[in-house]
């Protein structure tokens, strides 16, 4: 089982639409999560921190439920800018007492006019 | 400049030749993150440091080596370059131990091109 999982996409949708996003991962001892935005041919940067009570950032929601180990990303109101490969991203500890931030494989967003 | 560089930005290698991709930041960052991505695969992780002269393996370590004498330098050697390893590659440093949500942000490279013919 891999360590985090994404649905891949595309996820197209028309511009104003809500999108929402999934991640799901393994290791329950996982402490920090977010999303980040990986534009074509760029590197990723990030988009979010994911804290365990929620958190919001103008259009963008994220959420943690540590119990089912998921992980959420809602896009409310799509731009076209918004088109782009959303990264769920888990720091993952490690049996070596340090921690390595584990990527899924991304969700591409295609927004439409 | 401040920030993370990776040179070279494009590499084209043959077959059985040695490599190094060299990463370098100016925050002194203790964490340090070889990334590669392929189609399908997303960013696998190839190797991490936690701290200078502290290494570990990620997912993929498999033909690759790296070292970290300096805080600021994580480079990674493909020992002998295989077309398997044709990919982009990324380098990422974050500032603390990720454990804390809040400022923890792992910055990325501009990405290596790596094309082994």
């Amino acid at each position: 089982r891999k360590e985090v999982e994404q649905d891949p996409g595309p996820f197209n949708v028309p511009e104003g639409a809500t999108v929402a996003f999934n991640c799901t991962y393994s290791n329950s001892a996982s402490q920090s999560f977010f999303w980040y935005r990986q534009d074509c041919r760029k590197e990723p940067k990030l988009l979010m921190s994911v804290y365990s009570s929620g958190n919001e950032d103008g259009r963008f929601t994220a959420q943690l439920n540590r119990a089912s180990q998921y992980i959420s990303l809602l896009i409310r109101d799509s731009k076209l800018s918004d088109s782009a490969t959303y990264l769920c991203v888990v720091n993952i500890p490690t049996n070596t007492g340090f921690q390595k931030l584990v990527f899924g494989t991304g969700t591409r967003l295609l927004v439409s006019p | 400049d401040a920030g993370i560089t990776q040179s070279p930005r494009y590499k084209i290698t043959e077959t059985g030749r040695q490599v190094t991709l060299m990463c370098h930041q100016t925050w002194s960052h203790s964490y340090m993150f070889w990334y590669r991505q392929d189609l399908g695969h997303g960013l696998r992780l190839i190797y991490y440091s936690a701290a200078a002269d502290i290494t570990d393996k990620g997912e993929v370590p498999d033909g690759y080596v790296v070292s970290r004498s300096k805080t600021e330098n994580f480079p990674l050697t493909l020992e002998s370059a295989t077309r398997s390893q044709t990919s982009v590659y990324f380098c990422a440093s974050s500032r603390r131990p990720l454990m804390d949500p809040r400022n923890t942000e792992a910055f990325f490279g501009q990405g290596t091109r790596l094309t082994v013919v």
